[in-house]
């Protein structure tokens, strides 16, 4: 069973679309992240939700709108895809302490 | 802002010595300071955690030291293997109410054999 999974695992787009990309835990866990990788494999983060709500928003551009269903899914749509975009983002879920990670989406922007 | 510095930000071995990440942290509320292995293609994995009220934590070859004091931890890796070849991340946050993790930039480890 996968604890964290994210969907697609890969999504090149041109520029100037939008795109969605989804993310489902399955531990129980009150608390979903959302970090981006950029090609030096720094890890950002983007936004974090606790109990759907959400509790911070790292300077991400508006065109970044993240969304939280419920606290199993935290999903992630982008506007106006820019080539600055392209980047492994990461979606992660914690209760306590370790956080988990799901297999990221690789997003290329063309 | 919170920070957290990572070094070296790569590292060669060869197999069979130690090998040694650093990090400092910024947040002197931080109190949990967890380690991550990401292989090629991969998603980030714990490997090993502290919390701020233990100064050192072992499992096996790995080890985390914490100086609570000089904002300092350290991850030791002793008999190095070339599976051990990887990106490690160090992260520092507020263990009750994480809702952030702080992630040092990354340290390219290979091992050569």
């Amino acid at each position: 069973d996968t604890a964290v999974s994210q969907t697609p695992k890969y999504l090149v787009t041109q520029m100037g679309n939008d795109k969605s990309i989804k993310c489902e835990q399955n531990l129980g866990h009150d608390t979903m992240y959302w970090y981006k990788q950029d090609s030096k494999k720094f890890l950002k983060i983007m936004f974090s939700y606790n109990n759907k709500e959400l509790i911070i928003n790292e300077t991400v551009p508006n065109r970044f709108s993240p969304k939280s269903p419920d606290k199993a899914h935290l999903n992630l749509h982008i506007n106006s895809l820019e080539l600055g975009d392209s980047a492994v983002y990461f979606c992660a879920s914690s209760s306590d302490t370790e956080a988990f990670f799901g297999q990221g989406t690789r997003l290329t922007v063309v | 802002g919170e920070n957290v510095e990572q070094h070296p930000s790569t590292l060669s071995v060869q197999e069979g010595d130690s090998a040694v990440i650093k990090c400092t942290y910024s947040d002197s509320a931080s109190n949990y300071f967890p380690w991550y292995k990401q292989e090629l293609g991969k998603r980030p994995q714990l490997i090993i955690d502290i919390r701020s009220n233990v100064g050192e934590k072992k499992d096996q070859r790995i080890a985390v030291t914490l100086n609570k004091t000089a904002k300092h931890f350290s991850l030791h890796i002793t008999e190095t293997q070339p599976e051990d070849s990887a990106v490690y991340f160090c992260a520092a946050s507020r263990a009750s109410g994480t809702y952030k993790y702080i992630f040092g930039t990354g340290t390219r480890l290979k091992v050569l054999a």
